[in-house]
C-alpha cells in the first residue's frame, strides 16, 4: 500500500469490553511499532517487532495488553478488560530498516472507553 | 531509558519570522535525532533527522543543529508559513534499545497570517 494503514479510525467501547486495533505497514518493512498517544502528549513506545518476532513489549502497561504479528506483515494490539485509562490514540509505525529510522507512522486508532 | 525534555509547549509567530525548537536529552551516548510534525487529526510525519555524528542539518527552510556536548538539540525553521502550523515532536533513542524512540511533549506552533 502507499502507507501505514490502521483500522478502525475511531473505536468507542465500553469498559470491560475487549477490542482489536489492527495495523497494516508498509510492504516489506522489517520493523513494526505500536505507539500510544495519550491527549496533547508525544507517542510513548509500547513494543516492537522484527519481522514476526516480538523483540520488546516492555511498554505494554499490563498484562491486559498483546500484540501480534504472526506473518510478520499485519500486526493486531489487543487490549483484554478495557478499562478508562486505556483511553488514547494508538498509533502504529513501520520502517524498512531493522531500527528506528525513517519511521512511518499510521494514522492511528483513537479509542475511547466508558 | 531516554529523557527527552521539550521547550516551549507553544509557539505563535508571525508568518515570515522564524521559529526555534529546542530539546535535551539525558543519555550522552544516545546518537539519532529525528523530529516529527503532526497537524491536527493526522499522523506524524519525519521532517529531519540528524546522526551524532554531524552538528547541523538543513532541508530547505527546515534545519536542525546538534550540540553533544550541552546534550541538545533544535529545529529551526525559517520564513514561516501557515501550513507549517502544527505540532512538533522531537525524539531521541534509549541506548539500551536504540530501537526505542522517547518522545517530547510536543511544541504546538502556530504561524499568524
Amino acid at each position: 500500500g502507499a502507507g501505514v494503514s490502521q483500522s478502525p479510525r475511531y473505536k468507542v467501547a465500553k469498559r470491560g469490553q475487549d477490542v482489536a486495533l489492527r495495523c497494516d505497514p508498509i510492504s516489506g518493512h522489517v520493523s513494526l511499532f505500536w505507539y500510544q498517544q495519550a491527549l496533547g502528549q508525544g507517542p510513548e513506545f509500547l513494543t516492537y517487532f522484527q519481522n514476526e518476532a516480538q523483540l520488546d513489549k516492555s511498554g505494554l502497561p499490563s498484562d491486559r495488553f498483546f500484540a501480534e504479528r504472526p506473518e510478520g506483515s499485519v500486526s493486531t494490539l489487543k487490549i483484554q478488560r478495557t478499562q478508562q485509562e486505556d483511553s488514547a490514540v494508538y498509533l502504529c509505525a513501520s520502517s524498512f530498516m531493522g531500527t528506528n529510522e525513517k519511521l512511518f507512522f499510521g494514522s492511528g486508532t483513537q479509542l475511547s472507553v466508558l | 531509558g531516554e529523557n527527552v525534555e521539550q521547550h516551549p509547549s507553544t509557539l505563535s509567530v508571525q508568518e515570515g519570522d522564524s521559529a526555534v525548537i529546542k530539546c535535551t536529552y539525558s543519555d550522552s551516548a544516545s546518537n539519532y535525532f529525528p523530529w516529527y510534525k503532526q497537524e491536527l487529526g493526522k499522523r506524524p510525519q519525519l521532517i529531519i533527522d540528524i546522526r551524532s555524528n554531524v552538528g547541523e542539518k538543513k532541508d530547505q527552510r527546515i534545519a536542525v543543529t546538534l550540540n553533544k556536548t550541552a546534550k541538545h538539540f533544535s529545529l529551526h525553521i525559517t520564513e514561516t508559513q501557515p501550513e507549517d502550523s502544527a505540532v512538533y515532536f522531537c525524539a531521541a533513542p534509549s541506548p539500551e534499545n536504540d530501537y526505542k524512540l522517547s518522545f517530547g511533549a510536543g511544541t504546538t506552533v502556530t504561524v499568524r497570517a
